[in-house]
This record gives C-alpha cells, structure tokens and sequence, in this order.
C-alpha cells in the first residue's frame, strides 16, 4: 500500500517568515495530494490539494508543488502569521479506485512565533 | 449546517469493556471513514464504507467492528477495550463523484478515547 513519509515534524518561525513542509509518497499511481490544517481541538480542515497532472497551484498565502518523477511533494506558507500555528498533515491517494481513502503522513506542528 | 457530528467527545474504558462511537453526517454524503490518530503516527484508516449496509476494512481493523445501517451514521464498536486503543478517532465522509478529484474529506471534531 502506499507510505507518505513528512517532515519536519516540528518548524518554528518567525512570523513572516516562510514555511516550508516535504512530504514523499511511494506509490506512483497516487494521483491526488491533498494538505489539511488541524487546530488544536479540531478535526482536520482540507487547505489545498493538487492532482497528478498539474506541478504547481498557489492560492493566496500558501502553494503546493509536486514533483511526480521523484515522488514528493511540498506546502509553503509565505509571510506566516501566528493563525498559522496548527499540525499539518500532507496525504496521497488514487482517486480513481472505489476506496478513495487518503494515506496521511505523520504530520508538522507549525509554530509562528510573533 | 452540522457537517459530521462524533459522540461522545470524551469517553475513558476499562480494559475489557466495549463501546460504540457514533458519527452522523448531514451531508448526503456516500462515503464515510473512521480514523485514529497516535502522536508522531499521522492519521491511520480504521474502517470506511463506500455506501448504505456496506463496509470494508482499512489499515488498522483489528479489534474494531463498524456498520452502516443508515446511510448518514456509521457506527464503530471496540467489543473489548485494550490499552493499545488508546487514541483519538476521527470520522469523515466525502461525496462520491466518479472521476471528481476536489471532493474533499469531511472530518468531525473527533473523540478522545482513552482505555486505563
């Protein structure tokens, strides 16, 4: 089955800083990545995902890129602010299978410090 | 718009004792999942179904049973608690589209289980 590995596990910043969060996947017939945001006392909340046929998607403060030929896939968060401290997990799936359940990585507690 | 609803929150089990967690989900949606998340381990599928009276196992089934007589709840028993079941589980649905990649999982508040 699939195995999405994620790091760092933790990543202080300063806020304003940028934020960076890795993630590798090894089945390669994966085709749907998706990263949520998990607030403390919460379920987790999907941010932004991006599919197989597409290297790059930005939306406002934060993108996704993917690169298919080496298996892994990346967040970045710029000009952090201190609502951006939560555990964020990257996911790998096939969507094209009845299942669809997402395999998560271990996930990234990110602090911003003001 | 309640989305998924999980009961109870909070709920601490003796070893041997069973229990069910409920999820329910306003959403009409066809798929539903139950997950436990572990420090360090991310979150690990337990059990899901793809619809109304189906299930299927995930990852981590052992020691779990799941139902799904309605098509908005799904059901997760522990028939005898074990220590190792400590953990806090997550419920989440999604609507099936074939083909359709933005229909995003749904996830309840989870429930803190905790067996002593």
């Amino acid at each position: 089955g699939e195995n999405v590995e994620q790091h760092p596990s933790t990543l202080s910043v300063q806020e304003g800083d940028s934020a960076v969060i890795k993630c590798t996947y090894s089945d390669s017939a994966s085709n749907y990545f998706p990263w949520y945001k998990q607030e403390l006392g919460k379920g987790p909340q999907l941010i932004i995902d991006i599919r197989s046929n597409v290297g790059e998607k930005k939306d406002q403060r934060i993108a996704v890129t993917l690169n298919k030929t080496a298996k892994h896939f990346s967040l970045h968060i710029t000009e952090t602010q201190p609502e951006d401290s939560a555990v964020y997990f990257c996911a790998a799936s096939l969507m094209d299978t009845g299942r669809r359940a997402l395999t998560f990585g271990s996930g990234t507690r990110l602090q911003v410090q003001p | 718009n309640a989305g998924v609803t999980q009961t109870p929150k909070f709920r601490v089990l003796k070893t041997g004792q069973s229990m069910t967690l409920l999820c329910a989900q306003d959403m009409n949606h066809e798929y539903m999942y139950w997950y436990r998340q572990d420090p360090g381990m991310g979150l690990r599928l337990i059990h899901y179904s793809v619809g109304e009276g189906t299930t299927a196992k995930g990852e981590v089934p052992d020691g779990y049973n799941v139902s799904r007589l309605k098509k908005q709840n799904f059901l997760l028993g522990l028939e005898s608690a074990a220590p190792s079941q400590t953990s806090v589980y997550f419920c989440a649905s999604t609507i099936q589209r074939t083909g359709a990649y933005n229909s995003p999982l749904h996830f309840g508040n989870g429930t803190r289980l905790t067996v002593t």
